[in-house]
């Protein structure tokens, strides 16, 4: 089995930058892209951004698009994701998660926080 | 995008007793919709793929059906560990969306 684990949250002011990262480890997956999801405290979940499992091919949240960057390592097995410009909205925990040919997210990590504020 | 509305937003149940979730996508997405339970202060955890094929170690209890628009997820004989906020989540198109939750409370 495939486990996550994010780093790199904090507090930052509006229009900041900040990078986070995900550590896989365990099993390897053909044709596993990797996500961000993240969760505004008390709120729903809502996708962000995912990349293939080659990080050849891109996809993002309109919300996020232009400020947001995901990319991935393979040789250290680690998944990223720059943020820039950041908002207070974008304050969340955010998740990176495993996903099936784009499909299902089966494999999670416990999160990271990200808080916006001055 | 794909606007996925679940109903009820909150339920209080008791033990044992039948609990249906209902998820509704804006446009029909064949069987690409999938469930989650979260549980406080835990990240989301995979309970049903495809509409209705239960992930491995996941209790018989839990089942999921439907296709096209309207889908179910059936908790049947509730436990007390099963208060959680239950999500669907489509991957039919980009952007993939969540359901807004439902929360299961236990009387």
């Amino acid at each position: 089995e495939v486990q996550l684990m994010e780093s790199g949250g904090g507090l930052v002011q509006p229009g900041g930058s900040l990078r986070l990262s995900c550590s896989v480890s365990g099993s390897t997956c053909n044709n596993c892209a990797l996500n961000w999801v993240r969760q505004a405290p008390g709120q729903g979940l809502e996708w962000v951004a995912g990349i293939s499992d080659s990080g050849g091919t891109t996809f993002y949240a309109d919300s996020v698009k232009g400020r947001l960057t995901i990319s991935r390592d393979n040789s250290k097995n680690t998944l990223f994701l720059q943020m820039t410009s950041l908002r207070a909205e974008d304050t969340a925990i955010y998740y990176c998660a495993q996903s099936w040919e784009w499909a299902y997210f089966d494999n999670w990590g416990q999160g990271t926080l990200v808080t916006v504020s001055s | 995008e794909i606007v996925l509305t679940q109903s009820p937003e909150f339920q209080s149940v008791t033990p044992k007793e039948k609990v249906t979730i209902t998820c509704r996508a804006s446009q029909t997405i064949g069987s690409s919709l999938h469930w989650y339970q979260q549980k406080p202060r835990q990240s989301p955890k995979l309970l049903i793929k495809y509409a209705s094929q239960s992930m491995s170690g996941v209790p018989s209890r839990f089942s999921g059906s439907g296709s096209g628009t309207d889908f179910t997820l059936t908790i049947n004989s509730l436990e007390a560990e099963d208060a959680a906020t239950y999500y669907c989540h489509q991957s039919s198109s980009l952007p993939f969306t969540f359901g807004p939750g439902t929360k299961v409370d236990i009387k």
